[in-house]
């Protein structure tokens, strides 16, 4: 069965310091693979998505993600973070036999430091 | 710039009482959906819709009806609310194709006492 984790729940880092977020996904065929940002009270935005070809994949706000097939890993960077960047954020892996389903990770809480 | 427009915010119900929630999106997408945000528990699908006139549920469906009479509209129904339905609603919408991402509404945060 799809599953996707993201084995932590709250992240602390200090402003201007690098970030990785990390991302194991459980999928039987080539995952589409998703990075989203929910603000407070908001709903999610995306921010960079995984299809096919070069494994490092750029996203807004700065941030990147590197897709490691072996490792069954879709972890989110950004080399210096700001305190907007203070979020929950969520890996997604979408069905490629049904394009319409998504199986999201239970989300990773960043609290950024001044 | 619409998007995924979710009506009400938010709203307070009681066990057994029935209510709509609203699901508008103005991109012409085929696809919509329906999400519950539990803490913890990430996003879990509960019904999703294809085109209009085609449903199907999905991890969750206990509990909500869905239709889709418009390729715009796809409310989501409580029949008799819960108080395990006490949770935040999102609604979704994407264009068909492989790797196309989810658009997200604000939500609907629900408390069902």
């Amino acid at each position: 069965a799809q599953s996707v984790t993201q084995p932590d729940i709250h992240i602390t880092v200090s402003e201007g310091a690098s970030l990785e977020l990390r991302c194991n996904y459980s999928y039987g065929a080539t995952p589409y693979l998703f990075w989203y940002v929910q603000s407070p009270g908001q709903g999610l935005q995306l921010l960079l998505k995984y299809f096919s070809g070069d494994t490092l994949v750029q996203g807004i706000k700065g941030f990147e993600a590197e897709f490691k097939r072996s490792q069954s890993s879709f972890n989110l960077r950004k080399p210096s973070v700001h305190w907007s960047d203070a979020a929950e954020y969520f890996c997604a892996v979408g069905d490629s036999l049904n394009f319409n389903k998504f199986y999201f990770g239970s989300g990773t809480k960043l609290n950024v430091k001044p | 710039n619409a998007g995924v427009t979710q009506t009400p915010k938010f709203q307070v119900l009681k066990t057994g009482q029935s209510m709509t929630l609203q699901c508008a999106q103005d991109m012409n997408h085929e696809y919509m959906s329906w999400y519950r945000q539990d803490p913890g528990m990430g996003l879990r699908l509960i019904h999703y819709s294809v085109g209009a006139g085609i449903t199907d549920q999905g991890e969750v469906p206990n509990g909500y009806n869905v239709s889709r009479s418009t390729t715009e509209d796809f409310p989501l129904r409580l029949l008799s609310a819960a108080p395990s339905q006490t949770s935040v609603y999102f609604c979704a919408s994407s264009s068909p194709g492989q790797g196309m991402p989810l658009h997200f509404g604000n939500g609907t945060r629900l408390t069902v006492t």
